[in-house]
């Protein structure tokens, strides 16, 4: 297993375009997690997935952006209209996450990065 | 309103020496903590973490201390090495039911070890 893998690894889009990032997990893992990380910040919450059930969704998610993991395995976040805004890093992680465990240690990919022009 | 707070942003050591690592909090239902680095061009990689119901955890050189009454925690990196250059993230988990958890994440300190 080669860790969390997210593709492509850099997008350059113009303003009004729609983007996809993919997502594949280490395989064992139950948990996947969207992250947005803009310059001097730390990572922002998206959303959450256990197995294929999208189990929450941060504000910042607009109706622009939709993920899907539709067979518990690998996931996708796609951005329609993308505006300038959205530009930054897009991190995905997994865990294994147990009933009732507390916060699980993430293994991160090394991140989507958008530039929206 | 920033929960978790990183209020240096970088940070500048010895190799050698002890580097010190500072997050504070303001949520009194964070239960759980983790220290996260970060190098340019990768994701947060997992370093150390600790549940509130203790006050230290150390793992080789790295040691984290937790101090719940004044809601700070601490990294400390003894002895620092240059290879520990990188972003440090501190984050926080919040208590609740379910295993529906969510991280709280820090702004990051930029620790350099100079030779």
């Amino acid at each position: 297993d080669t860790g969390v893998s997210q593709n492509p690894r850099h997008k350059i889009t113009k303003r009004g375009q729609n983007v996809t990032f993919r997502c594949d997990p280490i395989s064992e893992h139950n948990r996947l997690y969207w992250y947005r990380q803009t310059l001097g910040q730390g990572p922002e919450f998206l959303t959450y997935f256990q197995n294929e059930a999208q189990l929450e969704k941060s504000r910042l998610l607009s109706d622009r952006f939709s993920a899907e993991r539709p067979k518990g395995s690998f996931s996708t976040l796609e951005i329609q209209r993308t505006e300038q805004g959205d530009s930054a890093m897009y991190l995905c992680a997994s865990s294994l996450g147990l009933a009732d465990s507390g916060a699980n240690v993430l293994t991160f990919g090394a991140g989507s990065r958008l530039t929206v022009l | 309103d920033q929960q978790v707070k990183q209020n240096s942003p970088s940070l500048s050591v010895q190799e050698g020496r002890i580097s010190i690592l500072n997050c504070d909090y303001t949520n009194s239902m964070f239960d759980y903590f983790l220290w996260y680095k970060k190098y340019p061009a990768e994701g947060p990689t997992f370093l150390i973490s600790i549940s509130s119901i203790k006050d230290k955890n150390e793992d080789g050189r790295f040691t984290v201390f937790l101090n719940k009454s004044a809601k700070h925690l601490s990294l400390h990196i003894v002895p620092s090495q240059p290879g520990d250059s990188a972003v440090y993230f501190c984050a926080a988990s919040p208590g609740g039911a379910g295993n529906n958890r969510k991280l709280i994440w820090g702004l990051g300190t930029s620790l350099a070890v100079n030779p």
